[in-house]
């Protein structure tokens, strides 16, 4: 059963537009969540996260939103840019368990000139 | 600064071969973990290795075994390669168990 949750496989969007990645997870557990982005033939790389002690995180253009009590946290780009076209994977860990990282399936993001 | 380094970058097998992935940080890290991604499937955990002497099952664990050789090297082992195990493999590490992982280049292997 997938503890972590990208409902959406891909998402299309236009230059300076904000993008909205969206992440869903079942484990109660889970307290600490993370976004990767992964280009073609590279491998991911941290990009943010965010503590389950906050309900935001901002780096940039890039912000995570976590909404506790419905499990479920997202990630914004404002502006995006052609260059943000990527996959995005969301991860999840428990600190109290020391499980490693569960990553979702990912949502694969297009952004357009 | 290399970072998580992987060999071989690219392998084919035939089914029933044999063969061991590595693997090797130079960040010092505690942890380290094995991956493999499927298109449609995102990243899933094979093995880890909290700190140097212990592993722990991931999610898809059968058909791979792991060794972390010492704090640096965590390699993955097929002893009985198999179509299903044509896959991306992806090294990761991190300071503890439960921070970011700083990923490799990934090993393209199909089995054939």
């Amino acid at each position: 059963d997938q503890q972590v949750k990208q409902n959406s496989p891909s998402l299309s969007v236009q230059e300076g537009r904000i993008s909205i990645l969206n992440c869903d997870y079942t484990n109660s557990m889970f307290d600490y969540f993370l976004w990767y982005k992964k280009y073609p033939a590279e491998g991911p790389t941290f990009l943010i996260s965010i503590s389950s002690i906050k309900d935001k995180n901002e780096d940039g253009r890039f912000t995570v939103f976590l909404n506790k009590s419905a499990k479920h946290l997202s990630l914004h780009i404002v502006p995006s840019q052609p260059g943000d076209s990527a996959v995005y994977f969301c991860a999840a860990s428990a600190n109290q368990a020391g499980t490693a990282l569960i990553f979702g399936k990912g949502t694969t993001l297009s952004v357009s000139s | 600064n290399a970072g998580v380094t992987q060999t071989p970058k690219f392998q084919v097998l035939k089914t029933g071969q044999s063969m061991t992935l590595q693997c090797a940080q130079d960040m010092n890290h505690n942890s380290m973990y094995w991956y493999r991604q499927d298109p449609g499937m995102g990243l899933r955990l094979i093995y880890y290795s909290a700190s140097e002497g212990t592993t722990d099952k991931g999610e898809v664990p059968n058909g791979y075994n792991v060794s972390r050789l010492n704090k640096r090297e965590f390699s993955l082992r097929l002893e009985s390669a198999a179509p299903s195990q044509t896959s991306v493999y992806f090294c990761a590490s991190s300071v503890t168990v439960n921070t970011e992982a700083f990923f490799g280049q990934g090993t393209r292997l199909t089995v054939v």
